[in-house]
């Protein structure tokens, strides 16, 4: 079984509409992200919590939001989809670094692709 | 601000070695990530970086230089499966990774 898994792999909306995207994990991490890839851009981090009660705005956090219902889940909402967010959904989590709190590696869900008409 | 450059696409023969370099600039840095990431999939870790020099796993390898702002991915023995992304990633003064737009590599027979 996947460790990290998204919910829809696909979607396809029209503007205007709300849509939830679902991510679940069972490696027992604290620390939870969201991303977007568009093609020719970085990743880029769109929500993170570092744990149920700590959520925190990313580079791109407009138009978004989030909700950490438990350890194991973190859910990106659209709350009135466009166009331009059209792309590619990550979800990603990572564990404490280290006795400093230090970077660690991210582990990324398969993605969701997204098309707003 | 931070930046971070890579070439937007490399070729190379099956079997050779390729460098795929990443340069960055910013206020603060705790390491830099190189990550593979085939089409359509997510992207997988491949080596952490926190101190200048050469960290060797496998076929591939990494090397740092913090006081250039440069880092490489050297891949040796390229099999067709290489045929990926490679995103660079620095960790900024918070702790957040900034992401380069990656490197597509197109391995030939």
């Amino acid at each position: 079984d996947a460790d990290v898994t998204q919910t829809p792999r696909n979607r396809i909306t029209k503007t205007g509409k709300r849509i939830m995207l679902e991510c679940s994990q069972t490696k027992g991490h604290d620390r939870m992200y969201w991303y977007r890839q568009d093609p020719g851009l970085g990743l880029r981090l769109i929500y993170y919590s570092f744990d149920v009660k700590d959520i925190n705005k990313g580079e791109i956090s407009d138009g978004y939001s989030v909700s950490r219902q438990a350890q194991a889940k973190f859910s990106l909402s659209l709350e009135s989809a466009i166009p331009n967010q059209t792309a590619l959904y990550f979800c990603a989590t990572s564990d404490l670094g280290g006795s400093a709190g230090g970077p660690r590696e991210q582990f990324f869900g398969p993605g969701t692709r997204l098309t707003v008409l | 601000g931070q930046n971070i450059d890579q070439p937007t696409e490399m070729t190379a023969t099956e079997g050779a070695i390729v460098q795929i370099n990443c340069t960055y600039q910013t206020s603060g840095f705790n390491g830099l990530f190189w990550y593979q990431q085939h089409a359509g999939e997510a992207p997988t870790f491949l080596s952490y970086n926190v101190l200048d020099g050469l960290e060797e796993k496998g076929r591939f390898s990494s090397f740092l230089s913090r006081s250039k702002g440069y880092s490489y991915l050297l891949l040796k023995e390229l099999q067709m499966k290489d045929s990926a992304s490679y995103l660079c990633a620095i960790v900024d003064s918070n702790y957040q990774l900034i992401w380069g737009a990656g490197t597509k590599l197109i391995i030939k027979p």
